[in-house]
């Protein structure tokens, strides 16, 4: 199946400080979501982006489908920021998901 | 519009026992999927139903089995539980799959 990986595995920033996460697959696709999961397990869809850049706020995400890689930026973090971001790609109707970028923002 | 609800949120058992899990969908949505999520694993699909059809199925063993009713609802099923099932059981609708999934809060499963 497609491989999907995730940098840096880990994440710490001081609030206020701006972060990229990146996403590398390895196959094309047509479909590419980032996911926020809360401390209560709930992921939440932050954006569909199969191609190009999109912008909700403070973050944004850029996906370069032909190069096969996704960027999440996050920017004037904020400690609600912490949790667990994850990309993850469709094929087949199923989702194949990085490992995951761990996130702590001090305050 | 509600979110899509599992239940139960918690639950323990004992190895060897089976559980039934259950996924109620976004209204309209007629696409659930499932997944389990552990430490080691991370995240991974189970599968996927349309229609009362299982349309997809990931590398899980015969033990892990599900169904959808008429009303999209779903239920998955894990018989002789095994230290290992345990883990966060995520469910996903979506109107027919491909995109606009929603996830709901997951039922955690610990098995003693």
């Amino acid at each position: 199946g497609i491989q999907v990986e995730q940098s840096p595995p880990d994440l710490i920033l001081q609030e206020g400080a701006n972060s990229t996460l990146r996403c590398n697959f390895s196959d094309s696709v047509n479909n590419l979501q980032w996911f926020h999961q809360n401390p209560w397990g709930q992921l939440i869809n932050l954006f569909y982006i199969p191609s190009g850049t999109k912008q909700n706020g403070r973050l944004s995400a850029t996906t370069v489908a032909t190069e096969r890689y996704s960027l999440l930026y996050i920017s004037s973090s904020q400690t609600t920021d912490s949790g667990v971001y994850f990309c993850a790609v469709v094929l087949g109707n199923q989702f194949y998901f990085g490992t995951g970028t761990s996130l702590t923002v001090i305050p | 519009k509600a979110g899509v609800t599992q239940t139960p949120r918690y639950l323990i058992k004992t190895r060897g026992q089976q559980v039934t899990l259950s996924c109620s969908p976004i209204s309209g949505h007629r696409s659930v999927s499932w997944y389990q999520q552990t430490p080691g694993q991370g995240l991974q699909f189970l599968f996927e139903y349309f229609s009362e059809t299982q349309r997809n199925k990931g590398n899980f063993p015969g033990r892990f089995s599900g169904r959808q009713f008429s009303n999209s609802r779903s239920e998955m099923n894990v018989s002789t539980l095994e230290l290992g099932d345990s883990a966060l059981y995520l469910c996903a609708s979506s109107l027919a799959g491909h995109y606009g999934y929603t996830f709901g809060s997951g039922t955690r499963l610990t098995v003693v």
